[in-house]
Order: C-alpha cells, then sequence, then structure tokens
C-alpha cells in the first residue's frame, strides 16, 4: 500500500519558474527519496535525505524533511522543459531492509 | 552508480500465458527489487530477491503468480503466470546501491506488458 500523498497531483508552470512538489507519509522512516520518471520508462534518483536531516541541496534541486510533520517537499528552481516529468518520493521505513513505499506522485509539465 | 538492463522491453501477450522477465546489472549486489506500475499509477513492490533464498513477497503478492529467480549477484528474473488484462503494467526491478550509499535504489528502464 502507498505511505502518504504527494500533492499537487499535476502542476503546470512556464520555464524559468520553481516548481514546489509536497509527499507527506505516514509511518517512521530512515530515509525519504525523490526519483523522477519521464513518460512511463525507468526512474532516476535525485536524492536521498536521511530522517535526522533537515535539507539537502542538488544542482537546482532543494530538498526539505520534516519527520514532526511526516512531510517532504522538492523544490525545482528555474524549471526547464526538460524536467516535464513525473515525481515520486519514496520512503524507506524504519527496522529491516530497506523496502521503499512510493507516493502517488506529481505530474510535472514545465512550458517553454 | 548500478547500470540494470531488463529484457524484454515491451511485450504483448494473450491471456492466459506466462512471460519471464529478465533484470541484469552490471555488479555484483545483495538484494534486488520487483516492482509493478499500473497504467498511470504510481510503483508497489511485489517482492525482494536475494541470492541463495527464497523471495519475500509483499501484501497481495504470491509465488504462484510472480515466481522469482535469483541465481546469482548480478541477474534475476520476475515470471508474469497465467496472465489476465489487469497485469497489464509496467515492470521495474531495481538494486541497493553497493557502492555508496546502500539505502539508495537503481531502477532499470521497466518492462511494459499488455495482456490481451
Amino acid at each position: 500500500s502507498q505511505q502518504g500523498e504527494e500533492d499537487p497531483q499535476a502542476l503546470s508552470i512556464q520555464e524559468g519558474e520553481n516548481a514546489t512538489m509536497n509527499c507527506s507519509y505516514k509511518t517512521s522512516i530512515n530515509n525519504l527519496q525523490w526519483y523522477r520518471q519521464n513518460s512511463g520508462r525507468g526512474l532516476v534518483h535525485l536524492i536521498l535525505i536521511r530522517s535526522n536531516e533537515r535539507e539537502k541541496h542538488s544542482g537546482r534541486l532543494r530538498v526539505t524533511l520534516d519527520t514532526s510533520k511526516k512531510s517532504s517537499s522538492l523544490l525545482i528552481t528555474a524549471s526547464r522543459a526538460a524536467d516535464t516529468a513525473s515525481y515520486f518520493c519514496a520512503t524507506g521505513l524504519s527496522g529491516g531492509y530497506n523496502k521503499l513505499i512510493f507516493g502517488a506522485g506529481t505530474r510535472l509539465a514545465v512550458h517553454p | 552508480s548500478a547500470v540494470i538492463s531488463q529484457k524484454p522491453s515491451r511485450d504483448i501477450c494473450q491471456r492466459g500465458t506466462s512471460l519471464t522477465i529478465q533484470c541484469q546489472v552490471d555488479s555484483q549486489v545483495t538484494m534486488m527489487f520487483w516492482y509493478r506500475q499500473q497504467p498511470g499509477q504510481s510503483l508497489t513492490l511485489i517482492a525482494t530477491a536475494n541470492q541463495g533464498s527464497e523471495a519475500t513477497y509483499e501484501s497481495g503478492f504470491v509465488i504462484d503468480k510472480f515466481p522469482i529467480s535469483r541465481p546469482n549477484l548480478t541477474f534475476s528474473t520476475l515470471t508474469v503466470s497465467n496472465m489476465s488484462p489487469e497485469d497489464s503494467s509496467i515492470y521495474l526491478c531495481s538494486v541497493e546501491d553497493s557502492q555508496g550509499m546502500r539505502e539508495t535504489q537503481y531502477f532499470g528502464p521497466g518492462t511494459r506488458l499488455l495482456v490481451l
């Protein structure tokens, strides 16, 4: 079963604008990861944030994690048409092996 | 990061038949995972495959329907048995990052299956 929700389900913006996607989850986690999927293909790993971290950056990506609210956000700055994809958060649960539970995903469309 | 390939990349099958999907990794990994992504949906974990042991299946998935093999540390297969149109999905394998952060999983390109 899915861990939680992502919002918005769909986001449409112009090139150059920032895109923010949110992810909420239900149980204790070891880490939270963000992935990108282009047109139903394989997933590309973007960034991992551990439960004891609050913020991470990678290029134009900024991820925050608030374990008290059980939520995370992914910010893409200065978006490009090539950022058009579906974005998924996935939580690695506490205890046991690293099983990932995926959120429902956000479909991002960046228009030139 | 690991380089993962899957075969076939896509297939169209008749109901009642079975399809075996192969997943090959360019390095030795302990754990491999199989996911299903139904049309327009997110990913759901089917099972975890460790070399030399039986696969561990998630709730709602059974070995008779999705038998898995893991003969060595670089290869695994997932069979979708006695297929029905409801099995039409993208099937993806993934592996843990054995070199860096072990929590990270890398995904193959997926196998797009259509059952008629």
